[in-house]
C-alpha cells in the first residue's frame, strides 16, 4: 500500500513570507503527526490531529499551525517565516488509538530552506 | 523536560555486531522504540518494546531494556554497510502520545 506522502519536498522562502505543507496518510490511517528536525534541536513534536481535531501540541509558537481534512490529509502552515524555521518537516501517521504503543510511519520530509 | 540521550558516533567494521546505547530520564516511559533514517529520507520504526520488558529480538536486531537504569540499547547483528545511517530512540509516557526522540546515533560501517 501506498506510503505516507508528503509534498512539497523541497521548498524555498523568504523571511516574512508563509508555507503551507501537505500530508497524505496511509489510506486508513487518522491520525496525522508532525515533527520538526533541525540539525539543532534534533527532532520536535509539534502537533497531533485525529478525525480533524487536534489532540496534542508540542511547544512550538502559534506561527505553526495545522489541520486535518475529513480524508485525514493534513497540512501545516507557518506564518512569518524565520531563519530558524529552516527545517526538515516530517509527518507521520498512525492509526490513531490512544493504547499500545504508537506506530508511526513516517513521511520522507518536507526540506524548508528560508533565506 | 524529559530528556533521551545516544552518543553521536558509533563506527563498525562489516560482519561485527553495532551496539547502540540509549538513556532516559522519564520514568513513566511506556514504550521505547527504535527508528532509522537514511540520508533524505523519513524514519523507519525499526522495533519498539513495552517498558515491562527486557528484551525484544527481531531477527538480526536485539533490544535490551534496563528500566532500573533507565537504559536502552539495540544490537545489530552482522551488520552491513547498507545498515549505515542514523538510528533514533524515542519514548512516549503515560497517555501521551507524542513520541520524544534522542539526537541520534550516526553509525558508519566499514567494510
Amino acid at each position: 500500500k501506498a506510503g505516507v506522502t508528503q509534498t512539497p519536498r523541497y521548498l524555498i522562502k523568504t523571511r516574512g513570507q508563509q508555507v503551507t505543507l501537505s500530508c497524505s496518510p496511509i489510506s486508513g490511517h487518522r491520525s496525522v503527526s508532525w515533527y520538526q528536525q533541525t540539525p539543532g534541536q534534533g527532532l520536535q513534536f509539534l502537533f497531533e490531529y485525529f478525525s480533524e481535531t487536534q489532540r496534542n501540541k508540542g511547544n512550538f509558537p502559534g506561527r505553526f499551525s495545522g489541520r486535518q481534512f475529513s480524508n485525514s490529509r493534513s497540512e501545516m502552515n507557518v506564518s512569518t517565516l524565520e531563519l530558524g524555521d529552516s527545517a526538515l518537516y516530517l509527518c507521520a501517521s498512525s492509526l490513531g488509538g490512544v493504547a499500545g504503543a504508537n506506530v508511526l510511519t513516517f513521511g520522507a520530509g518536507s526540506r524548508l530552506t528560508v533565506l | 523536560g524529559e530528556d533521551v540521550e545516544q552518543s553521536l558516533f558509533l563506527s563498525v567494521r562489516e560482519g561485527d555486531s553495532s551496539v547502540i546505547n540509549c538513556t532516559y530520564t522519564d520514568s513513566s516511559s511506556t514504550y521505547l522504540y527504535w527508528y532509522k533514517q537514511e540520508p533524505g529520507a523519513g524514519l523507519q520504526l525499526l522495533t519498539y518494546i513495552f517498558s515491562n520488558m527486557d528484551m525484544k529480538q527481531d531477527q538480526r536486531l536485539t533490544v535490551l531494556l534496563n528500566k532500573k537504569d533507565k537504559h536502552l540499547s539495540l544490537r545489530i547483528a552482522d551488520t552491513q554497510t547498507g545498515d549505515s545511517a542514523i538510528y533514533f530512540c524515542a519514548e512516549t509516557s503515560g497517555s501521551a502520545r507524542q513520541l520524544t526522540f534522542g539526537s541520534g546515533t550516526q553509525l558508519t560501517v566499514l567494510p
